[in-house]
């Protein structure tokens, strides 16, 4: 079935730091893919998803392309902020289409 | 528009007991889904309701179990609690057709003591 692997945090970084968080992917046909993150304390956003190969999503300063050729969905920002510690969640739809397949997560967490 | 909405936001519970937990979904959403999140075994898929129906059901005993109404209310229950169900319970609504696009909810944290 379809799997997610992302990298093993935590990742710390300084203020205005650039952040790459690595996910990869194994599917059967075309997910659809997604980052989602999660704030201490709440529950799950969505921050952007990507739904064919060569698919750009960006959102808050945040991007990751749908790689095919690579099987990746890696998260990307060049200026990091302190309010984007959170936890982040790679993920891509069953094989079915019917449920969503969450990676481990990555925990950043960003000093002044 | 309003967001997912859980209810209780915290549980205790012992051994042996049963839970309900409830999910209202955006409004417009019929498609509700429910995940445990541990810190041991992650994000995994419990099932998906829509139109009162069972769509798709993840890997759990049949101790837990859902039902929705026809205002596409959800409610999840978990019979004879185990320590290992303690988790974080997330649920997520999503328009029928972009049933990959979900919304969650801030969950319901049960203990079972």
């Amino acid at each position: 079935g379809n799997s997610v692997t992302q990298m093993e945090g935590p990742v710390t970084l300084s203020e205005e730091a650039f952040l790459t968080i690595n996910c990869t992917y194994t599917a059967t046909g075309y997910p659809s893919l997604f980052w989602y993150v999660q704030y201490p304390g709440e529950g799950l956003q969505l921050l952007l998803k990507a739904t064919k190969a060569d698919d750009k999503g960006s959102n808050k300063g945040f991007e990751a392309t749908y790689r095919k050729e690579t099987t990746s969905f890696h998260l990307e920002k060049g200026s990091v902020q302190v309010s984007d510690s959170a936890v982040y969640f790679c993920a891509l739809t069953n094989q079915a289409g019917t449920a969503l397949i969450f990676g481990k997560g990555t925990t950043l967490s960003v000093s002044s | 528009k309003a967001g997912v909405t859980q209810t209780p936001r915290y549980l205790i519970k012992t051994r042996g007991q049963q839970v309900t937990l409830s999910c209202s979904p955006i409004s417009g959403h019929r498609s509700v889904s429910w995940y445990q999140q541990t810190p041991g075994q992650g994000l995994q898929f419990l099932f998906e309701y829509f139109s009162e129906t069972q769509r798709n059901k993840g890997n759990f005993p049949g101790r837990f179990s859902g039902r929705q109404f026809s205002n596409s209310r959800s409610e999840m229950n978990v019979s004879t609690l185990e320590l290992g169900d303690s988790a974080l319970y997330l649920c997520a609504s999503s328009l029928s057709q972009q049933r990959g696009t979900q919304y969650f909810g801030p969950g319901t944290r049960l203990t079972v003591l």
